[in-house]
């Protein structure tokens, strides 16, 4: 099944504790990106990538950092989290980045506290 | 730069027909998408337009100007479970291609 998978599906945290969120495709897709959603400001670009070792800064990039050493893989990564970090986190891929259609991963709630 | 507005919330009845309106303005306009994205799911993907004119899809139908910087999306025959949060998305080629997403539209569908 052509799919996005993210995990942890759920995850509490403390403030500093450094954190990773991992993103996986299965359909061979070469655009992923990063979203973040909060209430009242909706979907917000956090990094995407365009191919592998090709990854760029979107609308709110500070605080994160992502690698894409494979194809597969787009892991989000949180290296001292804070509370303002605290969110609902999609991971979504496309075939290229001019594809018409996007298919977001499940989603990742964090908390930090 | 984008600015993407469309309406907080919307009731419609059941059986009925209701029209999402979304507005943009973007320097390197490649396409306008909407999506359905019921509460803690991820969102659906609904339509694409890139090109003006209106692009039919079962009970929905999504339409585009491109001059007027101006989108709808069209539900008919309106069913409970299209009670949702609409999401109207704009991909800008001079920011990577980026979908930049509007704050999206939160449908309530009443018996």
């Amino acid at each position: 099944e052509a799919q996005v998978t993210q995990n942890p599906r759920y995850l509490i945290t403390v403030t500093g504790k450094k954190l990773t969120v991992t993103c996986s495709q299965n359909m061979n897709h070469e655009y992923m990106s990063w979203y973040r959603q909060d209430p009242g400001l909706g979907l917000r670009q956090i990094y995407y990538s365009m191919n592998v070792e090709v990854t760029d800064k979107g609308d709110v990039p500070e605080g994160y950092k992502v690698s894409r050493k494979e194809k597969r893989n787009f892991p989000l990564i949180l290296e001292s989290p804070s509370p303002n970090q605290t969110s609902l986190y999609f991971c979504a891929s496309s075939g290229q980045a001019t594809a018409y259609e996007q298919y977001f991963g499940p989603g990742t709630r964090l908390t930090v506290t | 730069g984008q600015n993407i507005d469309q309406p907080t919330e919307m009731t419609a009845t059941e059986g009925a027909i209701v029209q999402i309106n979304c507005t943009y303005q973007t320097s390197g306009f490649n396409g306008l998408f909407w999506y359905q994205q019921h509460a803690g799911e991820a969102p659906t993907f609904l339509s694409y337009n890139v090109l003006d004119g209106l692009e039919e899809k079962g009970r929905f139908s999504s339409f585009l100007s491109r001059s007027k910087g101006y989108s709808y999306l069209l539900l008919k025959e309106l069913q409970m479970k299209d009670s949702a949060s609409y999401l109207c998305a704009v991909r800008d080629s001079d920011s990577g291609y980026a979908l930049n997403f509007g704050k999206g539209t939160s449908l309530l569908v009443t018996p």
